[in-house]
């Protein structure tokens, strides 16, 4: 069965410094893994998405997420936080269904 | 181009009282999602609709729990009769295919609170 572990229930940052939220998925299977953002009282918006076409994928609002086979991780980084970015960010692996990780929740402090 | 829509927003009721909520999914979508997301969790699949044919509800509770989605277009939960730990968001999404590569574009869910 297709899972994903996030470390991390909480993060911190300042704002201008690097975000990282970890991800490791677990499949037996080439995975389809996707990053998404949840803002409080709203639905969850894409942020990102692996499908095996490039390695380092790019998203939306300066986000990437790279993919490492040996390591079967997928860690979504952004080099500079901005207030508007704290959120709860899930990672998810697809089978047909998402199955979702339990969510990192990101503090960006000025 | 509207996104996934659903009602309501909130919603509180005593326990043992039945429950609906509704989604109407974006135009076009043939495959349509329920998710139910408990307070600091990830969501989970109920229930998953290619047009109107419900393809995977092994995780919808068939005793308290219903769905349909009559003319392939929205579609309605149920819950009859509301438990306690029946409080959660549910969450309706939609995408155009159902292969798992494809985006699932999501509602704003509704907040269900049980008394």
């Amino acid at each position: 069965a297709q899972s994903v572990t996030q470390l991390g229930s909480h993060v911190s940052v300042s704002e201008g410094a690097l975000v990282l939220l970890r991800c490791n998925y677990s499949s037996s299977v080439p995975p389809y893994l996707f990053w998404y953002v949840q803002y409080p009282n709203q639905g969850l918006q894409l942020l990102l998405k692996y499908t095996s076409a490039a390695t380092l994928v790019k998203g939306i609002n300066g986000f990437e997420a790279e993919f490492k086979k040996s390591e079967t991780s997928f860690h979504l980084t952004k080099p500079s936080a901005h207030m508007s970015d704290a959120a709860e960010y899930f990672c998810a692996v697809s089978d047909y269904k998402l199955i979702f990780g339990t969510g990192t929740r990101l503090q960006v402090f000025p | 181009e509207a996104g996934v829509v659903q009602s309501p927003r909130y919603k509180i009721i005593e326990k043992k009282q039945p429950v609906a909520f509704w989604c109407n999914p974006i135009s076009g979508h043939n495959t349509l999602y329920w998710y139910l997301q408990n307070l600091g969790q990830g969501p989970e699949l109920l229930i998953r609709y290619e047009n109107e044919e419900a393809v995977d509800d092994s995780q919808l509770p068939k005793d308290r729990f219903s769905a349909e989605r009559l003319k392939g277009v929205d579609s309605t939960l149920k819950i009859q009769p509301a438990e306690l730990g029946d409080s959660a968001v549910y969450l309706c999404a939609s995408s155009s295919l159902g292969g798992g590569y494809n985006e699932q574009f999501f509602g704003p869910g509704t907040r269900l609170t049980v008394l």
